[in-house]
């Protein structure tokens, strides 16, 4: 059982689009993560956010946690092609040993030029 | 900038054959991870550590061991390896609970 799920999987988008990923789950995190994976490389922190309805925006980039701490989302403006990879969202619960991460399947974002 | 490097980009072993890989940062960090991506699967635990000679098993640890001796290396053993251990294998380390998680570069893992 995946306890976060991302959706889309896979968007296929021209340059200058807008897009929408979520990561939905009936469980409730201490804080999120998102990260981008390129190919060939380990994914990167894009952003943390910790408190319910936080809004954090990254250049073209906004991102926000659910209210009640189960979901978030990831907003791109005017795509480019530099925006391209695999988007991953990362949920951390306290009460879970170590405070480990539980990752969600991925969305695989290209942005055609 | 912290540093997670991953002994081999690619690696190509046979079945039943013990295969290590091999994971160091340069950050003195306290907590290390192993994960297996698989696509659409997304990143699963399999194993980590909290500190020197501390494990703790994951959500997939079956078919793996681990070792830290060392504060910076953390080791995955497959002990008899198997064709459904191919896949993409990532390290990564964290000073603590509290901090986001650096990664390595991955190691592709065929198992013939």
């Amino acid at each position: 059982t995946q306890l976060l799920e991302q959706s889309p999987q896979f968007l296929s988008i021209q340059e200058g689009e807008n897009l929408t990923v979520y990561c939905n789950s009936s469980s409730v995190f201490s804080s999120l993560q998102w990260y981008r994976q390129e190919p060939g490389e380990g994914p990167v922190l894009l952003v943390t956010v910790v408190t319910g309805g936080e809004v954090k925006k990254l250049k073209r980039l906004t991102f926000q946690f659910g209210d009640a701490r189960k979901d978030s989302s990831l907003h791109i403006t005017a795509a480019q092609p530099g925006d391209t990879g695999l988007y991953l969202c990362a949920g951390a619960r306290r009460e879970t040993s170590g405070s480990r991460l539980t990752f969600g399947e991925g969305t695989q974002l290209t942005v055609n030029p | 900038d912290v540093k997670v490097t991953q002994s081999s980009r690619y690696l190509v072993k046979r079945t039943g054959e013990k295969v290590f890989l091999e994971c160091v940062q340069d950050m003195d960090h306290e907590n290390m991870f192993w994960y297996r991506q698989d696509p659409g699967l997304g990143l699963r635990l399999i194993y980590f550590s909290y500190d020197v000679k501390m494990k703790e098993k994951g959500d997939i640890p079956e078919g793996y061991s681990v070792s830290r001796e060392k504060k910076e290396r953390f080791s995955l053993i497959l002990e008899s390896a198997s064709t459904n251990q191919t896949s993409m294998y990532l390290c990564a380390s964290r000073p603590d609970p509290y901090q986001p998680q650096h990664f390595g570069d991955g190691t592709r893992l065929s198992i013939l």
